[in-house]
């Protein structure tokens, strides 16, 4: 079985600061991994992805995450936060990668304070 | 020019009550799935098909039955209505052999 981790449920940052999201993850496979964004009121969305490839991966609105297997962590990071970030975000976790379900954690709030 | 759309977006009803939630992507996926956000935020997968056919099927009461007319539409019809059933019910979809999946806006079912 597989699980995910984020510790915390808040994160606030001034604008401009490193935003810096954190996600462990617990696979007895090697795990596709995700970070999703859900704005308020609306669905969510894909940030990024891991699938094997490079361990650093980036996604868009400057968002870049880094697969660490020896930590089992697959952090979110940006370097400038903007107003716009303000949102809830999401790690998952897939095994088999294609059409398979996500087990997501339980998701951090992301605050921007100008 | 809606990718994963979900009909309604909100649905207020009494316990004890049937109702459904409609699903459609014009993405030509393979694959839909239904999630549930609780009032924590925390997501769960329910129930998820491919090709009209049921492949995840998670320990959901069975008052809630999936349908699949076809590979663009999954339904979610939720028998004998109970307050636990209030929640945020998304609709997602994912192409063959790939691993994103896109998510509809949500269904916000309030249970009174």
């Amino acid at each position: 079985a597989q699980s995910v981790t984020q510790l915390g449920s808040h994160v606030s940052v001034s604008e401009g600061a490193l935003v810096l999201l954190r996600c462990n993850y617990s696979s007895s496979v090697p795990p596709y991994l995700f970070w999703y964004v859900q704005y308020p009121n609306q669905g969510l969305q894909l940030l990024l992805k891991y699938t094997s490839a490079a361990t650093l991966v980036k996604g868009i609105n400057g968002f870049e995450a880094e697969f660490k297997k020896s930590e089992t962590s697959f952090h979110l990071t940006k370097p400038s936060a903007h107003m716009s970030d303000a949102a809830e975000y999401f790690c998952a976790v897939s095994l088999t990668g294609a059409n398979s379900k996500l087990t997501f954690g339980k998701g951090i709030t992301l605050s921007v304070r100008p | 020019d809606t990718a994963v759309s979900q009909t309604p977006k909100y649905l207020v009803t009494q316990m004890g009550n049937d109702k459904s939630i409609k699903c459609e992507q014009n993405l030509g996926h393979d694959t839909m799935y239904w999630y549930k956000q609780d009032s924590k935020k925390f997501l769960k997968i329910m129930f998820s098909y491919n090709n009209k056919e049921l492949i995840i099927n998670e320990t959901v009461p069975n008052r809630f039955s999936p349908k699949s007319p076809d590979k663009a539409h999954l339904n979610l019809h939720i028998n004998s209505l109970e307050l636990g059933d209030s929640a945020v019910y998304f609709c997602a979809s994912s192409p063959r052999g790939r691993d994103e999946q896109f998510f509809g806006p949500g269904t916000r079912l309030t249970v009174l």
